[in-house]
């Protein structure tokens, strides 16, 4: 089947713009998370959604970062007023549930942001 | 807090030789453990995971781990490289009732010929 997919694939912006970056989970998963890959930070988490719990957002780095999920399936993260130091890959990931289990995650191909 | 270190941020093996990648955690509960392979510009693919019982994880591509827990470890092995296996592999861990990855560093593995 499908797996985890994102949008856009890459994103130049300019600073001080915002920017919307998506995700569509593979079918059924309930689980959907956000991760941050840069070079001098490695892999980072940012946020997770666990069907209608409220969103674990303890790794979002700023107050200019923000999530929703809608519908329980597709998630987009904002990054308002974007910094050149949001410069990084952006990482979506889907499990069947997010706990009580060895639940592995699925991860998309990443949107590579570039800030200018 | 959970941590994970990858010993080693680029190994460089000949073709043919052993593949040993290394991670250790940092946890008071021996947590889920986890092996990814990231392709240049693209996402991580699993490669093995552990979680209870044989301490002997075997994954794809000829890639096996073995959890020790007195050493806190869950070392990467393939026998033989190949050329294809040239990537990097990221350690992960996760713990029994938590819900993000934390990941090591990553280990850029290079294959010569």
């Amino acid at each position: 089947g499908a797996g985890v997919s994102q949008s856009p694939s890459n994103k130049v912006t300019e600073k001080g713009k915002d920017v919307e970056l998506r995700c569509d989970p593979i079918s059924g998963h309930t689980a959907l998370y956000w991760y941050r890959q840069s070079l001098g930070q490695g892999l980072e988490f940012l946020i997770y959604f666990q069907g209608n719990s409220a969103p674990d957002k303890s790794g979002l780095p700023s107050d200019r970062f923000s999530a929703e999920r809608t519908g329980g399936s597709v998630s987009t993260l904002t990054i308002q007023r974007t910094q050149q130091e949001d410069s990084a890959v952006y990482l979506c990931a889907s499990s069947l549930q997010s706990s009580g289990g060895p639940y592995e995650q699925y991860f998309g191909p990443g949107t590579r942001l570039t800030v200018t | 807090a959970q941590s994970v270190t990858q010993l080693g941020s680029h190994v460089s093996v000949s073709e043919g030789a052993l593949v040993l990648l290394r991670c250790n955690y940092s946890s008071s509960v021996p947590p889920y453990l986890f092996w990814y392979v990231q392709y240049p510009n693209q996402g991580l693919q699993l490669l093995l995971k552990y979680t209870t019982g044989a301490t002997l994880v075997k994954g794809i591509n000829g890639f096996e781990a073995e959890f020790k827990k007195s050493e806190t470890s869950f070392h990467l092995t393939k026998p033989s490289a190949h050329m294809s296996d040239a990537a990097e592999y990221f350690c992960a861990a996760r713990g029994g009732t938590a819900s993000k990855l934390t990941f090591g560093t990553g280990t850029r593995l290079q294959v010569t010929l």
